[in-house]
């Protein structure tokens, strides 16, 4: 069964600073990996999807790599600012047989201090 | 992207009556919906994926007469919590692919379910 696991659990830091996410999962069987951004209370946006034939995405501030061989996924933030303040999400899109949900980790959730 | 859009965004309701949530997709069709909970401080987990003109495919421990899926368009999947208790208060949420093998998936707006 698919477990994912994302470090830290929560991040605060100073406007400015540059900072990766990192998630984790145990198998490596993926169609492809998901990073979302969650307002609180609200519903998820989509920032980036890799697939698994790729190594990396790139939109804007954010850049996601994939080694899916090690079962891992770093999101980068480069120059944070406050309005970049909301829990992240990864989550996997695996090739379980039948089953075509989302596998989600339990999210950083992320400050960034004026 | 592909557009999926939920309603109601919040309710409140009281203990003992039932709960209607819609999840459409506003400019595909959908042949299978995935509805999920999250409670606060908790990601998100799977309850049931919903396939239209069939019956819903329920994660282990998520009572399926209690939480009923219909999905009789491809369009539209309904979740309905049935004699509400305190304890269902909670985050649902519904996504969708565009095509039946898409990469991507699309999530609705959420429901914030209250049970006093």
């Amino acid at each position: 069964k698919q477990e994912v696991t994302q470090i830290p659990a929560a991040l605060s830091v100073p406007e400015g600073e540059n900072l990766v996410l990192n998630c984790s999962f145990t198998d490596s069987a993926i169609y492809n990996l998901q990073w979302f951004r969650q307002d609180p209370g609200k519903g998820l946006t989509s920032l980036l999807l890799i697939q698994s034939s790729q190594r990396e995405q790139t939109s804007g501030r954010l850049n996601a790599s994939l080694d899916k061989s090690s079962g891992r996924s770093t999101l980068y933030i480069a120059a944070s600012q406050p309005g970049d303040s909301a829990t992240y999400l990864c989550a996997v899109y695996s090739r379980d047989t039948g089953r075509r949900a989302l596998t989600f980790g339990s999210g950083t959730r992320l400050q960034v201090q004026p | 992207g592909a557009v999926v859009s939920q309603h109601p965004s919040r309710v409140i309701c009281k203990s003992g009556t039932s709960v209607k949530i819609e999840c459409r997709s506003l400019d595909f069709q959908a042949t299978t919906m995935f509805w999920y909970r999250q409670f606060p401080k908790q990601s998100l987990m799977l309850m049931a994926t919903s396939n239209e003109g069939s019956k819903a495919t329920y994660e282990q421990g998520v009572e399926k007469d209690k939480f009923l899926i219909n999905h009789a368009s491809l369009t539209l999947s309904t979740l309905t919590v049935t004699s509400a208790h305190p304890e269902d208060s909670s985050f649902y949420i519904c996504s969708a692919r565009d095509t039946p093998g898409g990469a991507e998936a699309f999530f609705g707006q959420g429901t914030r379910l209250t049970v006093v």
